[in-house]
């Protein structure tokens, strides 16, 4: 069974530009949550999607914006780029049933805004 | 809101040996779900081992443990015989499900080194 895949593995971007990271779950997952991991902040929440609905949301501002399709399959869009964007962004996906179901983590994509 | 603390931002241990990770957190839900997750130089989060905050019962997996006092919401995790694939980044992470959400919530991590 394949795992999470994150694509791309690694970004560079400019100041100013906007970028877009996808997430493929783990077939029959309906549940995928990103995370930012920085080493100042640590491992923060962005958002948590269900079914192609948001289900929860981080504290983020709203450059960070994130959508599911009916696959499943998920993606998040940073506009906008700041410097402090520069960080791991990690996917995890679940069955989403409800009670706890686990999550599987993705590789994640390193993102570098210079 | 919940919290997560790692006190012990980074230890070593011997191979071999047994090394304990502590973890705290602050929670006002009664019905939740505790977490140990590695993170090795690769950067996949694994999970390592998990607890159900009604269950009395410590979780074990193999080498790993946890000792999960709930009154104190601590939650330490015990590695026993440390193997040098063992060296890794470690979080503690809780989950409360409510309105079904399985939004997880990390401590700042442990950076534990295993040495030969």
């Amino acid at each position: 069974k394949a795992g999470v895949t994150q694509t791309p593995r690694y970004l560079i971007k400019t100041r100013g530009q906007q970028v877009t990271l996808s997430c493929s779950p783990i077939s029959g997952h309906r549940s995928v949550s990103w995370y930012q991991q920085t080493p100042g902040q640590g491992l923060q929440f962005l958002f948590e999607y269900f079914s192609e609905t948001q289900r929860n949301k981080g504290n983020f501002p709203g450059r960070f914006s994130g959508r599911q399709f009916s696959n499943s399959r998920s993606e998040m869009n940073v506009s906008t780029l700041e410097l402090g964007d520069s960080a791991l962004y990690l996917c995890a996906s679940s069955l989403g049933a409800r009670g706890y179901t686990e999550a599987f983590f993705g590789q994640g994509t390193r993102l570098t805004v210079v | 809101a919940q919290t997560v603390t790692q006190s012990q931002p980074e230890m070593s241990v011997q191979e071999a040996e047994t090394v304990t990770l502590s973890c705290t957190y602050d929670t006002s839900e009664s019905n939740y779900y505790l977490f140990w997750y590695k993170q090795p130089p690769s950067r996949q989060m694994i999970l390592v081992i998990r607890q159900e905050a009604y269950k009395q019962q410590n979780a074990t997996e193999n080498r790993f443990s946890v000792n999960f006092q709930k009154a104190a919401k601590s939650f330490s995790l015990k590695i026993s015989d440390s193997q040098l694939g063992d060296t890794a980044m470690y979080f503690c992470a809780f989950m409360s499900p409510q309105g079904g959400s399985e939004k997880l919530v990390f401590g700042k991590g442990t950076k534990l080194t295993v040495n030969p």
